[in-house]
């Protein structure tokens, strides 16, 4: 049973466009989302973070959706550049601190964003 | 961010010898580390979360007399894959929460090659 999915295996996208990847997931005890960039035979990178309290996330370029009741977020990237064509993974934990097992992340199956110049 | 490190980035090693991986928190302390394996164009799974002190807790379906880990102390785990054959010849990456955040810190990855 899959708990973070990511639907979208790949998506092209022209430079200077605007980038949306997708998630859904179905745990309700998930109350932290991340988002990681990461190019092949490398460790992933975090990018950019929201915790069920909030709605919405932005840092530079990135912006990250969240809706609750429907379980979904997206990642927006604005303006794409070539730069972030990389695979993109959500993941979630049930977070927040209390270490250990709060700490535990559930990865999506990742999507190949591909910015085009 | 924090930083995470691995040794070694890759090694190629022959069937049956064991393979020593360690991942090391740079500039914060980890009590917990999380060990993750990715096969070619999957997602990551979780194998196991490291404790310092304590025992690993292991996901289930993964072997742990095959997969030792020991966190030896707040900055250091290991990972040491005994009697590997050709089907544990993976990517394996390593995870830190960041000290006073819910962000997760990952290493570089160690290509294991086993031959």
């Amino acid at each position: 049973d899959q708990q973070v999915k990511q639907n979208s295996p790949s998506l092209s996208v022209q430079e200077g466009r605007i980038s949306i990847l997708n998630c859904d997931y179905t745990n309700s005890m998930f109350d932290y989302f991340l988002w990681y960039k990461k190019y092949p035979a490398e460790g992933p990178t975090f990018l950019i973070s929201i915790s069920s309290i909030k709605d919405k996330n932005e840092d530079g370029r990135f912006t990250v959706f969240l809706n609750k009741s429907a379980k979904h977020l997206s990642l927006h990237i604005v303006p794409s550049q070539p730069g972030d064509s990389a695979v993109y993974f959500c993941a979630a934990s049930p977070g927040l601190g209390g270490g250990g097992s709060n700490y535990k992340l559930t990865f999506g199956k990742g999507t190949l964003l591909t910015v085009n110049p | 961010g924090a930083v995470v490190s691995q040794h070694p980035s890759w090694v190629i090693c022959k069937s049956g010898t064991s393979v020593k991986i360690e991942c090391r928190s740079l500039d914060f302390q980890a009590t917990t580390m999380f060990w993750y394996r990715q096969f070619p164009k999957q997602s990551l799974m979780l194998m196991a979360t490291s404790n310092e002190g304590s025992k690993a807790t292991y996901e289930q379906g993964v072997e742990k007399d095959k997969f030792l880990i020991n966190h030896a102390s707040l900055t250091l785990s290991t990972l040491t894959v005994t009697s590997a054959h050709p089907e544990d010849s993976s990517f394996y990456i390593c995870s830190a929460p960041g000290e006073w955040t819910d962000t997760q810190y990952f290493g570089p990855g160690t290509r294991l090659t086993v031959l």
